[in-house]
């Protein structure tokens, strides 16, 4: 079963504005990743973020782990039409061999 | 430069054949991963392992099977007991399993003929 699920399943904007996009989880983990896929190729890692951490950031990327809610956000700043993607947070649970859990995925659409 | 390379890019299966999807890592990663997307899904993991010669199922072995022969390749077989295999077959690698990204080939799609 899918450990993440992902909100929205589908995010439309314009270019220069900003994309938030939610996951939670069920279990404890000992991290979040957050992964981007182009349409028919494979996952790019963008962020680990470790359960003690409570923010972190990469470039125009922020991510952000609430361990209390069990969620975590992904914020896209002054975005670009190659944003356009697949995002997905992957799960790395308490206690397991650190297998990642996907979750279905955010598909967000920057129009230029 | 170092990466992950799945060939073929497109493969189509006969009813009642077995197919072999390669995967073959150049960055001397230990672990090393299968995944399944099916159409608007996330990734489902079908088998990993974490050194050569050592594997685990994951969340959705049946009807595959794999071999880690080599630190650099698992080569992932869909057998004719798999009955619904249409789908994107993704190959990962990771230095370990805590803690770690993993990275990604750009996938074999998988059809039925």
């Amino acid at each position: 079963s899918q450990q993440g699920e992902e909100d929205p399943q589908a995010l439309s904007i314009q270019e220069g504005e900003n994309a938030t996009m939610n996951c939670s989880y069920k279990t404890s983990i000992n991290n979040l990743q957050w992964y981007r896929q182009n349409s028919g190729r494979g996952l790019v890692h963008l962020i680990l973020i470790r359960s003690n951490e409570r923010e972190k950031h990469s470039g125009r990327l922020r991510v952000t782990l609430d361990t209390s809610k069990k969620s975590s956000s992904l914020l896209i700043t002054a975005s670009r039409a190659a944003d356009t993607a697949s995002y997905f947070c992957a799960t790395d649970a308490s206690g397991n061999t650190g297998k990642l859990i996907f979750g279905q995925g955010t598909t967000l659409q920057v129009k230029p | 430069d170092g990466g992950i390379t799945q060939s073929p890019k497109y493969l189509f299966r006969k009813e009642g054949q077995n197919v072999t999807l390669s995967c073959e890592q150049n960055l001397n990663h230990d672990a090393m991963y299968w995944y399944r997307q099916d159409p608007g899904q996330g990734l489902r993991l079908i088998y990993y392992s974490q050194i050569v010669n050592d594997f685990q199922k994951g969340d959705i072995a049946e009807g595959y099977s794999v071999s880690r022969e080599k630190k650099e390749s698992f080569p992932l077989t869909v057998t004719s007991a798999q009955k619904n295999p249409t789908a994107f077959y993704l190959c990962a690698s990771s230095i370990g399993t805590y803690y770690q990204p993993q990275h990604f080939g750009d996938g074999t799609r998988l059809s039925i003929l």
